[in-house]
C-alpha cells in the first residue's frame, strides 16, 4: 500500500509569491494534518481535517489556508510568503479513532526555501 | 511557549547499550503521548504510543514510561543498534477536543558501533 504522497518535495519561491503543497493520505484514512517543521525544531501544527472539514487550526496567520477534497487529498496554500516561511511542510494521515486519537502517518515533505 | 520539551538535543551510546531519551510536558491534560523516529530527508516514523491511563508500553525493543505526576516521558531502547541512529520526537495530545500534536524539539541519537 502507497503511503502519504507529497509534492512538490522541493521547491523554491521568492518572497510575496504563493505556494501550493499537495497530499495524498494513505487508502482510507480521512483525516489529513499539516505540520511545519523549521530546523532545529519539532513540526508545529498548522491545520487538521477530517471529512473535508476544518477540525484545527495552529497559531498561524492567515496566509495559510488549506482545504481537503472529496477523495481525502488535500493542499495548503501560503499567500504572501515570507523568508521565514522556509521549512519542511509535513502532512499526515490518520484513522480517527473513537477516541479522538491516532497515530499520524507522515509524508517525506515539502521542502520550500524562500529567497 | 513550548508544552513539550526535549532537553538533551543529542545523545551518544554505545551499540548494544541502552538509550533513554526523556521528554517532560507542562499541560497536565495531555492523555495521549507519541514517540516518532525521523531519518534525513524522511518524514518522522511512529514508533510507540502511551495512553494516560498507562505507565508502561513495550513493543520490542522500544518500551515507553509515562510519570504522570512528573509530568515526564521517557523512551527507553534495549539493545541499542546502529541504525536507531535518528532523530527523536515525542508528541503530546488530548483524546478529546482538537486533533493536534504538540511535538518537543527533538534528540538526536548516535548509536555507536
Amino acid at each position: 500500500d502507497a503511503g502519504v504522497t507529497q509534492s512538490p518535495t522541493h521547491l523554491i519561491k521568492t518572497r510575496g509569491q504563493h505556494v501550493t503543497l499537495r497530499c495524498s493520505p494513505i487508502s482510507g484514512h480521512k483525516s489529513v494534518s499539516w505540520y511545519q517543521q523549521v530546523l532545529g525544531q519539532g513540526p508545529q501544527f498548522i491545520f487538521q481535517y477530517y471529512e473535508k472539514e476544518e477540525r484545527g487550526r495552529g497559531n498561524f496567520p492567515d496566509r495559510f489556508s488549506a482545504r481537503q477534497f472529496p477523495n481525502y487529498s488535500s493542499e495548503l496554500n501560503v499567500n504572501a510568503l515570507l523568508l521565514g516561511d522556509s521549512a519542511l511542510y509535513l502532512c499526515a494521515s490518520s484513522l480517527i479513532r473513537g477516541s479522538g486519537t491516532g497515530e499520524l502517518f507522515f509524508g517525506e515533505g515539502s521542502r520550500l526555501t524562500v529567497l | 511557549d513550548q508544552q513539550v520539551k526535549q532537553n538533551s538535543p543529542s545523545l551518544s551510546v554505545q551499540e548494544g547499550r541502552i538509550s533513554i531519551l526523556n521528554c517532560d510536558y507542562t499541560n497536565s491534560m495531555f492523555d495521549y503521548f507519541l514517540w516518532y523516529k525521523k531519518y534525513p530527508a524522511e518524514g518522522p516514523t511512529f514508533l510507540i504510543s502511551i495512553s494516560s491511563i498507562k505507565d508502561k508500553n513495550e513493543d520490542g525493543r522500544f518500551t515507553v514510561f509515562l510519570n504522570k505526576s512528573a509530568k515526564h516521558l521517557s523512551l527507553h531502547i534495549v539493545p541499542s543498534q546502529p541504525g536507531d541512529s535518528a532523530v527523536y520526537f515525542c508528541a503530546a495530545s488530548f483524546t478529546s477536543g482538537t486533533y493536534k500534536y504538540i511535538f518537543g524539539t527533538g534528540t538526536r541519537l548516535k548509536v555507536l558501533a
